[in-house]
């Protein structure tokens, strides 16, 4: 069965702290893929990243930075420096793909992180 | 590229009232996704259209739930005969799937939040 687990319901930082989200997976598939989506106040989800099982590389973006360990079956997700404008919940996902198209289009979201950045 | 679009945004109905949502997606994506977000949970899947197609519908979809995209542009999602626990956010999806085991990227709408009373 695939799952995935955000064991932080809530996180509250100060202004300029880093601070990491975890995300811990389960699935039974080799090929698969992992995301990171950011959901502000406003409601919409914005897409951050996206990794398939085979690439382990660590991923780097600004002030966001990914750290993919297929051996513990994690994908956790830092903010370096944060600021006030990344309060949101973070939702990470996974997608098995299977067969002639790809996935077929389950993304299974934990149930989120709730970052707050207090200036 | 305008994104995914949903309306309407709110909906407040009656217990076993109809509702129908829409969705347009991203102009060139053939996939679309529907989800459904209750407060303080991720998103759950309920069905995803391949072009015009349906293939596959969780079964969250009860058989109050219809969902259709004709023609292989915007996408409708209806429920029948509304209850309160059909209150949630409803979230539209869409990818461009090329195919060969290669996951797209999924582009959400702002969504449609669905309130029953």
């Amino acid at each position: 069965a695939q799952k995935v687990t955000q064991a932080q319901t809530e996180i509250s930082v100060v202004e300029k702290e880093d601070v990491t989200l975890d995300c811990v997976y389960e699935t039974r598939d080799t090929t698969y893929y992992l995301f990171w989506y950011k959901q502000p106040p406003s409601g919409e989800l914005v897409f951050l990243i996206r990794r398939n099982s085979f690439d382990e590389q660590n991923e780097i973006s600004g002030r966001y930075s990914w750290n993919f360990q297929k051996s513990t079956s994690s994908f956790n997700f830092t903010i370096t420096a944060s600021q006030v404008v990344d309060s949101a919940v973070y939702f990470c996902a996974l997608s098995e793909a299977s067969g002639y198209g790809g996935s077929q289009g389950n993304l299974i979201f934990g149930k989120g992180t709730k970052l707050s950045v207090k200036p | 590229d305008t994104g995914v679009s949903q309306n309407p945004r709110h909906k407040i109905t009656k217990r076993g009232q109809n509702v129908t949502f829409r969705c347009d997606p991203i102009s060139e994506h053939n996939r679309l996704y529907w989800y459904r977000q209750t407060l303080g949970q991720g998103p759950e899947f309920l069905t995803y259209f391949q072009n015009e197609a349906q293939l596959e519908k969780s079964r969250l979809l009860s058989d109050r739930f219809s969902a259709e995209r004709p023609k292989g542009s915007f996408s409708t999602l209806e429920i029948q005969r509304t209850e309160q626990g059909d209150s949630a956010m409803y979230l539209c999806a869409s990818s461009l799937t090329s195919g060969g085991g290669y996951t797209d990227t999924q582009y959400f709408g702002p969504g449609t939040r669905l309130t029953v009373l």
